[in-house]
């Protein structure tokens, strides 16, 4: 059981390019989640997954996209990258069960802009 | 709109002495709360949870935190910080199962020898 894992680990982007950073959850969760993380600031929610095919905007969607096309793994694209992407990218699961809904993250990405 | 104080974002103890870290929550629902630790270049992982059980809540690591409603507070201690506790800790929010959480800006905790 490996909770949830993150792709790639590191990655350096010149301002424009596009990536994609690939979540993988085997523990059946419903919901998923794409957090970045800035000093000082916390964690901050970019979007959102309630199901298999469902995407939501959280605090911060601007300049990202995602996609659930299985329910194991949630995707989350930078079409062009900027400078002011450069951050810790978090994923997380949660079985979004009564009672029992906290979050696994995985190890993150550390992705910077330049 | 549910929100996340944490007061002091670096809190400095000396080994073996009592640790407490602060955090008080803005919520229009009674909310499940939750206590993250996160250690150097890695992931967040749940120190413990309140979700309207016990008031008190005893996690890993010898960690527990008290609901206060009246407070609005979910403050975390330990009575003997240990070296190995020396992380960054979030507090967060959530006002029910699967929805979104809402982290405060986290306290860096130091243990000095």
């Amino acid at each position: 059981n490996a909770g949830v894992t993150q792709t790639p680990k590191f990655r350096v982007l010149k301002t424009g390019q596009s990536m994609t950073l690939l979540c993988a959850q085997d523990m059946n969760h419903e919901y998923m989640y794409w957090y970045r993380q800035d000093p000082g600031m916390g964690l901050r929610l970019i979007h959102y997954s309630v199901g298999e095919g469902t995407t939501a905007k959280g605090e911060v969607p601007d300049g990202y996209n995602v996609s659930r096309l299985k329910k194991q793994n949630f995707l989350l694209g930078l079409e062009s990258a900027a400078p002011s992407q450069t951050s810790v990218y978090f994923c997380a699961s949660s079985s979004g069960l009564a009672g029992g809904n906290e979050q696994f993250f995985g190890p993150g990405t550390r992705l910077t802009v330049l | 709109a549910q929100s996340v104080t944490q007061l002091g974002s670096h809190v400095s103890v000396s080994e073996g002495a009592l640790v407490l870290l602060r955090c008080n929550y803005s919520s229009s629902v009674p909310p499940y709360l939750f206590w993250y630790v996160q250690y150097p270049n890695q992931g967040l992982q749940l120190l413990l949870k309140y979700t309207s059980a016990a008031t008190l809540v005893k996690g890993i690591n010898g960690f527990e935190a008290e609901f206060k409603k009246s407070e609005t507070s979910f403050h975390l201690t330990k009575p003997s910080a240990h070296m190995s506790d020396a992380a960054e800790y979030f507090c967060a929010v959530s006002d029910g199962p699967g929805n979104q959480f809402y982290f405060g800006t986290g306290t860096s905790l130091t243990v000095i020898p």
